[in-house]
């Protein structure tokens, strides 16, 4: 089981592209999460899916939109990149049965 | 005031020292609570749940006071290996999707 993974690892953007960062979980959960993470700061909840063909957003959704269209990905799309979005991207999941969320290695994002 | 806060750090402590952190959130209607460890420029993990009653796990024991709105983690015997950041999580309801992460408080177990 490779669990949660991320792609890309690391990832630099100029101010107005755009970008789609993928998750995948191989732990058939229904639930997942997009975080952002800034220093001095708790990790904070973009979107969220509890199940294929759902999302939601979460407490810093603008600027991102979300998909997921296969129960293994959730994906996170930034339109037009800002300097603001520089920041370390976490994909997370869990099962229905269960509080414990499963954290991918995350993308480091710098928006130049 | 933030929903869930967390003693600043860091804290530095020798080999064999009792560290203990505290968290305290702002929403009473909180269900659940846990603390997460993530290690310099990795992912967070689950340490451990923290229970009503309180409860331990090896040299890791856990506190809540409803009350008071607090968590406490305690760390006895502190490894090398325990130098990480630890995180405060609170969630609304039980199997919520809201789950508010603290800021962390960074601790270093020095040799």
């Amino acid at each position: 089981n490779a669990g949660v993974t991320q792609t890309p690892k690391f990832r630099v953007l100029k101010t107005g592209q755009s970008m789609t960062l993928l998750c995948a979980q191989d732990m058939n959960h229904e639930y997942m999460y997009w975080y952002r993470q800034d220093p001095g700061m708790g990790l904070r909840l973009i979107h969220y899916s509890v199940g294929e063909g759902t999302t939601a957003k979460g407490e810093v959704p603008d600027g991102y939109n979300v998909s997921r269209l296969k129960k293994q990905n959730f994906l996170l799309g930034l339109e037009s990149a800002a300097p603001s979005q520089t920041s370390v991207y976490f994909c997370a999941s869990r099962g229905t049965s269960s509080s414990e969320q499963f954290f991918g290695p995350g993308t480091r994002l710098t928006v130049l | 005031r933030k929903e869930v806060e967390q003693d600043p750090g860091p804290f530095n402590v020798p080999e064999g020292a009792t560290v203990a952190f505290n968290c305290t959130y702002s929403n009473s209607a909180s269900q659940s609570f846990f603390w997460y460890r993530q290690d310099c420029r990795k992912e967070p993990k689950l340490l451990m749940s923290v229970y009503s009653s309180g409860n331990e796990d090896g040299r890791f024991t856990a506190q809540l006071n409803r009350a008071s709105q607090y968590i406490s983690l305690l760390i006895r015997d502190s490894k090398l290996s325990d130098s990480a950041t630890y995180l405060c999580v609170v969630n609304m309801y039980d199997y919520g999707q809201n789950f508010v992460f603290g800021p962390g408080t960074r601790l270093s177990v020095l040799p």
